[in-house]
């Protein structure tokens, strides 16, 4: 069945580094790719999203790109801030099929310190 | 994007007890989605919820242990029955987007932290 794969954390990173999250997925035809960010105490935000091939998302400083021929849609972000320390999910919701459920990755926590 | 709005946002509560939280969002949608996320875990589905129809639960979930209302487009339910310590957990309600496609992404409520003593 399709699955995410997430790199695990804890990451720790001192402002203004570079950071990359990595996720990979398995799944049949072309799912659609989500980025989603839970800061400490409140629910999910969407972050970013791909929908097709070579589509990249971006928000906030962040992107991802996505990847068909790695089966990847790896998160970046070229100088993180104290404010981006939070957990990141890589999410998928399958291309087959009309119930929206979503395939979650186990997440990723980023601390970022001054 | 939807606004949803989750009550409460947390709470304590005693073993053996139950608790309904509460869903609202500023539009009509068609499914709404309840996820539990137990401490440190990413998100487990519990059950989507469409109007005008009952709960479709996930395996592992029981429609005795967690009661699901859904009595229009803006609303929902959901009840954690029967307390243990082993539900405690934050409670997130989620909403589809509009239309029939998979890209949409689904949005989320702030959730409820729930203890359980």
């Amino acid at each position: 069945g399709d699955s995410v794969t997430q790199m695990e954390g804890p990451v720790t990173l001192s402002e203004e580094a570079f950071l990359t999250i990595n996720c990979t997925y398995t799944a049949t035809g072309y799912p659609s790719l989500f980025w989603y960010v839970q800061y400490p105490g409140e629910g999910l935000q969407l972050l970013l999203k791909a929908t097709k091939a070579d589509d990249k998302g971006s928000n906030k400083g962040f992107e991802a790109t996505y990847r068909k021929e790695t089966t990847s849609f790896h998160l970046e972000k070229g100088s993180v801030q104290v404010s981006d320390s939070a957990v990141y999910f890589c999410a998928l919701s399958p291309s087959a099929g009309n119930n929206r459920k979503l395939i979650w990755g186990l997440g990723t926590s980023l601390a970022v310190n001054p | 994007s939807a606004v949803i709005s989750q009550k409460p946002s947390r709470d304590i509560c005693q073993r053996g007890t139950s608790l309904t939280i509460q869903c609202q969002v500023d539009s009509q949608v068609t499914m709404m989605f309840w996820y539990r996320q137990q401490p440190g875990q990413s998100l487990t589905l519990i059950a989507t919820a469409n109007q005008g129809s009952e709960a479709t639960y996930e395996s592992g979930f029981v429609i005795d242990k967690f009661p699901i209302s859904r009595p229009n487009l803006t609303f929902s339910t959901l009840t954690v029955s029967n307390m243990s310590p082993e539900d405690s957990s934050i409670y997130l309600c989620s909403v589809g987007g509009t239309g029939t496609h998979s890209n949409q992404p689904q949005h989320f409520g702030d959730g409820t932290r729930l203890s359980i003593l």
